[in-house]
């Protein structure tokens, strides 16, 4: 099956500060990926979608200047979150999804475990 | 918007009962798809479903899709302690968003 990488797989960092995550499709070309949110017991909630070389769509509810998506490459899709608060703890992970071809299905990364001390 | 109901939240069974858990969009499909999370780890991909009315199998587990493409079911016949995990559906248009889960908790 398809590879996502994500990275890192946790983090630790202080409150006020910014965190990158990357989510990285290692053997195909991910047209659309997907940001989810999970928070312990719970489901996985849709942050934003972003296709590649356009902005990312946002759910609502959802800040996107706190939560800035890049999508630069069909490989490669980055979630930083900027001014990092304790709130903002949680479990972070990306999916992506090939168009037309291969695969059909959304493949997931590892996840990131955030915590915002 | 797209919103995709799962029930039940829970479900805890002694070993060898069957178990179901059921999904319902507010809107129609292109596919659904089956996941599994693992306490600790990432959801991970059972299956998709495309063609309205369709079941597919694998092993103990059985998959429907409604003939409406708007529910979804996912039965597993006899459970072992193995199955123990959460089972999201996904329901999948131009984005994908998960139901809340099932939890299942097998009994030895």
């Amino acid at each position: 099956g398809a590879v996502v990488s994500q990275h890192p797989s946790w983090v630790i960092c202080k409150s006020g500060t910014s965190v990158k995550i990357e989510c990285r499709s290692l053997d195909f070309q991910a047209t659309t990926m997907f940001w989810y949110r999970q928070f312990p017991k719970q489901s996985l909630m849709l942050m934003a979608t972003s296709n590649e070389g356009s902005k990312a769509t946002y759910e609502q509810g959802v800040e996107k200047d706190k939560f800035l998506i890049n999508h630069a490459s069909l490989t490669l899709s980055t979630l930083t979150v900027t001014s990092a608060h304790p709130e903002d703890s949680s479990f972070y992970i990306c999916s992506a999804r090939g168009e037309g071809g291969w695969p059909t299905e959304a493949f997931f990364g590892q996840g990131t475990r955030l915590t915002v001390v | 918007g797209q919103q995709v109901m799962q029930i039940p939240q829970y479900q805890h069974v002694q070993e060898g009962e069957d178990f179901t858990t059921y999904c319902n969009s507010s809107t129609t499909l292109s596919n659904i798809q089956w996941y599994k999370q693992r306490p600790g780890g990432h959801p991970v991909f059972l299956i998709q479903l495309v063609k309205s009315g369709e079941v597919k199998k694998q092993k103990r587990l059985t998959f429907q899709f409604g003939e409406a493409k708007k529910n979804s079911s996912l039965h597993i016949t006899a459970t072992q302690t193995t199955d123990v995990g959460t089972y999201f559906c996904a329901g999948h248009n131009n984005d994908m968003r998960f139901g809340a889960g099932t939890r299942l908790t097998v009994k030895p």
